[in-house]
Parts: structure tokens; C-alpha cells; sequence
């Protein structure tokens, strides 16, 4: 069976700029949620989604939306892209909505410049 | 954002060799975690604790949820070269959500 698969795996964009990240949870896991790990720190946890309604959100700007689609994908969107915004961004996914077992994908990496 | 303290930062042992680390919050869990991160990869559950004063093992990991539910621990006994990685502990409370706060992370490195 996937796992949770997660797009791009690295990209690179300048200060101002949108940036897209993309999930695909496992299957027959409805709830999704994002985390940004900046090198050398734990995971922090940005959004959870369940059944395509935002259920929890972390300590981050405005900058930051994500969404859940139909079929339990998510995407991740930055805007206006600071420098210290660079991180690997972690999608998870659970098949129960209040537990603390998530499954990870390998992450997006990344580089504002 | 919260993290959780986790020591020690770093630890270098032979291999065959015990391990032991821990992590404190200020805050009280209803759950306590332990995940592993190796390089390049996302973090994979190791153990999954629910009531203070849990005890609970996974082969050779054995985790512990504190009676004060401010705390845990993890052991390691014999490790081997692919225990290398870094060890998070994370503890998440019920509200009908799922936030997780992670700690600051272990990292175990296993000299042959």
C-alpha cells in the first residue's frame, strides 16, 4: 500500500513569491495535517484537516492556507515567501481525526532565497 | 511555537550499548508519542502511550508515560547501527483535534 506522498520533493523560490505543496494521504485516511521542521528542530504543526474543514491551526500568519479536497488530498500554500519560511514541510496523515498517531511523507524542502 | 525539552541533545554510543532519554513539559498530555526521523525521510511512530503511568514496549524500545503526564521517557536496549536517527517525543491533548507538539529531538549516533 502508499504511503503518503507528498510533492515537490525540493523546489527553490525567491523572497515575495507563492509556493504550492501537495499531499496525497493514505488510503482511507480522512484526516490531513501539515507541519514545518526547520533544520535542527521538531516538527510544528501548521493546519489539520478532516473532511475537507480546517479542524486545527498552529501559530502561523495569515500567509499560510491549505485546503482538503473530495478525494483527501491537501495542498499547502505560502505566500509572500519570507527567508525564514525555508523548511521541510511535513504532511501526515490519520485514519482517526483526535489521535497523535500520524503518518508521514518525506516532506517538501524548501529554500527561499 | 511550544516545544517540548528533550535530553539528551545528542549521544554518541558502542553498539550492544543501553539508551535511555527523556522529555519534559510544562504542559500535561493526554497522549505521549515517540517518533524516529532518519535522514531525508519523515518521522515514523515508534510507541504510543495513553494513561499516566503506562508502561509499553515495541521489540527492544520500552517508553513511559509519566505519572505527573509531564513527562516521558525511552529506552533502547542493545542497540544496533540502524537505531542511528533522531528521537522525538511529542505529546498531544484531546480538544477534538489533532495537534501534536513535538520535542527538540535526540539524535543517537551507534559507533560499531
Amino acid at each position: 500500500d502508499a504511503g503518503v506522498t507528498q510533492s515537490p520533493t525540493h523546489l527553490i523560490k525567491t523572497r515575495g513569491q507563492q509556493v504550492t505543496l501537495r499531499c496525497s494521504p493514505i488510503s482511507g485516511h480522512k484526516s490531513v495535517s501539515w507541519y514545518q521542521q526547520v533544520l535542527g528542530q521538531g516538527p510544528q504543526f501548521i493546519f489539520q484537516y478532516y473532511e475537507k474543514e480546517e479542524r486545527g491551526r498552529g501559530n502561523f500568519p495569515d500567509r499560510f492556507s491549505a485546503r482538503q479536497f473530495p478525494n483527501y488530498s491537501s495542498e499547502l500554500n505560502v505566500n509572500a515567501l519570507l527567508l525564514g519560511d525555508s523548511a521541510l514541510y511535513l504532511c501526515a496523515s490519520s485514519f482517526f481525526t483526535d489521535t497523535g498517531e500520524l503518518f508521514f511523507g518525506e516532506g517538501s524542502r524548501l529554500t527561499v532565497l | 511555537g511550544q516545544q517540548l525539552n528533550q535530553s539528551p541533545q545528542s549521544m554518541f554510543i558502542q553498539e550492544g550499548e543501553d539508551v535511555s532519554m527523556n522529555c519534559t513539559s510544562s504542559s500535561i498530555f493526554n497522549t505521549w508519542l515517540w517518533y524516529k526521523q532518519d535522514p531525508g525521510e519523515g518521522p515514523v511512530l515508534l510507541i504510543a502511550l495513553y494513561k499516566a503511568g503506562e508502561l509499553t514496549s515495541n521489540g527492544r524500545l520500552t517508553a513511559q508515560f509519566g505519572i505527573t503526564r509531564k513527562d516521558s521517557f525511552l529506552n533502547i536496549s542493545a542497540s544496533i547501527p540502524s537505531d542511528v536517527g533522531i528521537y522525538f517525543c511529542a505529546g498531544q491533548s484531546s480538544g477534538g483535534y489533532q495537534k501534536v507538539t513535538f520535542g527538540t529531538g535526540t539524535k543517537l549516533q551507534v559507533i560499531p
